[in-house]
């Protein structure tokens, strides 16, 4: 089943902008991971935040969690042609990760 | 890094062959390795949990005489798809854990599998 729900599913801004990208999951998790997928390659892991933590950072990326309201953020500043991909949140459940559908971006240089 | 390397990346074959995919992690001992597969803009879905030395734990609705999985060590495990169909054309991906607790996995490049 899948946990998370993302938007927008599709996202396209000018290079220079900011993206945001949101994820709502449904059940209580110990923690929230962000990844990217570069059309027809694997994932690469961005970042985890704990279901303790409120806010994390990792270069041009932002991610925020609230746990009250089951929902997550990934906020990437000043864009770049080169983040254009699809960008996935997923929990963990079990030991294993739901992912949510995604969100292709688009950034046009 | 942790680097997890998939072979191959890109097979074809006719309907009824059965093909194998490896899955290896190259600089760590993999505790746990996943097995997913993805329709074209669709997302991950999780087929099997793999540890080395024990049979992988299958997904609800996921066939196990189809998707054999063997994990024969902590760096290496295999996917074989028996008897291929055209309906078995998907993108395979696997990953890797080091550990337990919060730990992000390691995905391998995937392989796109293509059925005639």
């Amino acid at each position: 089943s899948q946990q998370g729900e993302e938007d927008p599913q599709a996202l396209s801004i000018q290079e220079g902008e900011n993206a945001t990208m949101n994820c709502s999951y449904k059940t209580s998790i110990n923690n929230l991971q962000w990844y990217r997928q570069n059309s027809g390659r694997g994932l690469v892991h961005l970042i985890l935040i704990r279901s303790n933590e409120r806010e994390k950072h990792s270069g041009r990326l932002r991610v925020t969690l609230d746990t009250s309201k089951k929902s997550s953020s990934l906020m990437i500043t000043a864009s770049r042609a080169a983040d254009t991909a699809s960008y996935f949140c997923a929990t963990e459940e079990g030991g294993k990760l739901i992912f949510g559908q995604g969100t292709e971006l688009s950034v046009k240089p | 890094g942790a680097v997890v390397s998939q072979h191959p990346s890109w097979v074809i074959c006719k309907s009824g062959t059965s093909v194998k995919i490896e899955c290896r992690s190259l600089d760590f001992q993999a505790t746990t390795m996943f097995w997913y597969r993805q329709f074209p803009k669709q997302s991950l879905m999780l087929m099997a949990t793999s540890n080395e030395g024990s049979k992988a734990t299958y997904e609800q609705g996921v066939e196990k005489d189809k998707f054999l999985i063997n994990h024969a060590s902590l760096t290496l495990s295999t996917l074989t798809v028996t008897s291929a169909h055209p309906e078995d054309s998907s993108f395979y991906i696997c990953s890797a854990l080091i550990g337990t607790g919060d730990q992000p996995q390691h995905f391998g490049d995937g392989t796109r599998l293509s059925i005639l």
